[in-house]
């Protein structure tokens, strides 16, 4: 059970690259959530999806698409990355009962020069 | 607009003794709040809940009391142990505002010293 997985782990873009950030879970949740945390700033929400197929905007939803590949995949991606956008995102899955109770992956420690 | 804060970015306690992490909320309507623990390089992992209708919660050595009259709840963790030394990060539900839509705060680095 390896939970919830995320690729890259590390990534330095130049301003203006795009890039697909990838989240994978395995225990048959229905929702799934994209965060990027910034010091001084928590976790604020991007995108998530109460369920396969939907998909709605969080706080920061700006410079970003979301697309939920299937139950188990959730992909975030920057088409043209920005120095704001230099953040560490972290993919989160919940399932149907508990579903503030949000299992989280590693993250993804993303520059963009 | 912070809508959950912790306005205290750290805290430093010795082990055995009680750590006590504080964070106030602005917004009426949240009702589920939740702590996540997080280590460094590592993803956030969900501690303890508690829910509007009570007003302590306990699962260990962590309880969370909830004071909704002051939008203010607290995480004491007795005793504090070494292990325990992480950013502690507080989130907040409200009903009809997404489903398991969190506010986080800003985080509160907890050093638990031997």
């Amino acid at each position: 059970n390896a939970g919830v997985t995320q690729t890259p782990k590390f990534q330095v873009l130049k301003t203006g690259q795009s890039m697909t950030l990838q989240c994978a879970q395995d225990m048959n949740h229905n929702s799934m959530y994209w965060y990027r945390q910034d010091p001084g700033m928590g976790l604020r929400l991007i995108y998530y999806s109460a369920s396969e197929g939907t998909t709605d905007k969080g706080e920061v939803p700006n410079g970003y698409n979301v697309s939920r590949l299937n139950k188990r995949e959730f992909s975030l991606r920057l088409e043209s990355a920005a120095p704001s956008q230099t953040s560490v995102y972290f993919c989160a899955s919940s399932g149907q009962i508990s579903y503030n109770e949000q299992f989280f992956g590693p993250g993804t420690r993303l520059t963009v020069l | 607009d912070q809508q959950v804060k912790q306005n205290s970015p750290s805290l430093s306690v010795q082990e055995g003794r009680i750590s006590i992490l504080n964070c106030d909320y602005t917004n009426s309507m949240f009702d589920y709040f939740l702590w996540y623990k997080k280590y460094p390089a590592e993803g956030p992992t969900f501690l303890i809940s508690i829910s509007s209708i009570k007003d302590k919660n306990e699962d260990g050595r962590f309880t969370v009391f909830l004071n909704k009259s002051a939008k203010h709840l607290s995480l004491h963790i007795v005793p504090s142990q070494p292990g325990d030394s992480a950013v502690y990060f507080c989130a907040a539900s409200a009903p009809f505002s997404g489903y398991g839509k969190l506010t986080f705060g800003q985080g509160t680095i907890l050093t638990v010293h031997p």
